[in-house]
């Protein structure tokens, strides 16, 4: 089945270190995008990546960094800077950057 | 700068009733809409989509929509409503490949 998975679906760090979060699709898709969402604010765009090797800062990208090496992956990481990390994320992807399909989410808790 | 409006942040309606949804946006062009549902911990499924043509557009789960451009507004509407259908409800419009999503209306099912 065709479909975009994240993992871990609950992930928990302590305050200070990096976490990577994995987003894996096999739709052959050439957009993938990470949202933040925080409850009462829908979804924020993070990053988003329209092509391998190559990516772009969304709205909120503070605190965050990905990479793009190849078209199936695109793995985030939520480093120390970002100063208020706890949230659900949100992994999507898109053949033609209109219909985006998502993932079913990691909840990050930092402590 | 583009933006999506949801009035409503959260919804009640009985099993049975008909049900609407508000989204009004901003934006200079005919614009790309779209409506998403998003069940609990869970990633968001797209329910339905308007780029151009018929102003009502049929989706899936029963749900329809309808572009006005004179309102700014696609709403989306049920005719009789399940207790499957309590979730959380996205209207988002297409922006640069980009989504731009609105807060999101909570929707509360009772018997």
């Amino acid at each position: 089945d065709g479909g975009i998975t994240q993992s871990p679906k609950y992930l928990f760090r302590k305050e200070g270190q990096n976490v990577t979060l994995s987003c894996e699709q096999n739709l052959n898709h050439d957009a993938m995008y990470w949202y933040r969402q925080d409850p009462g604010q829908g979804l924020r765009l993070i990053y988003y990546s329209q092509i391998v090797n190559d990516f772009q800062k969304g709205d909120i990208a503070e605190g965050y960094s990905v990479s793009r090496e190849k078209k199936e992956s695109f793995p985030l990481t939520v480093t120390s800077a970002q100063k208020n990390p706890t949230a659900f994320y949100l992994c999507a992807s898109s053949k033609d950057s209109y219909e985006q399909y998502f993932g079913p989410g990691t909840r990050l808790t930092v402590t | 700068a583009q933006s999506v409006t949801q009035p409503d942040i959260h919804i009640t309606v009985s099993e049975g009733a008909s049900l609407e949804l508000r989204c009004n946006y901003s934006y200079g062009a005919t614009p790309y809409l779209f409506w998403y549902v998003q069940s609990p911990g869970q990633g968001l499924q797209l329910l339905l989509k308007y780029f151009s043509g018929d102003t009502l557009v049929q989706g899936i789960k029963g749900f329809e929509a309808e572009f006005k451009r004179s309102q700014s507004s696609f709403n989306l509407r049920k005719p009789s409503v399940h207790w499957s259908d309590a979730a959380e409800y996205f209207c988002a419009v297409e922006s640069w490949g980009k989504l731009q999503f609105g807060a999101g209306t909570q929707v509360v099912v009772t018997p």
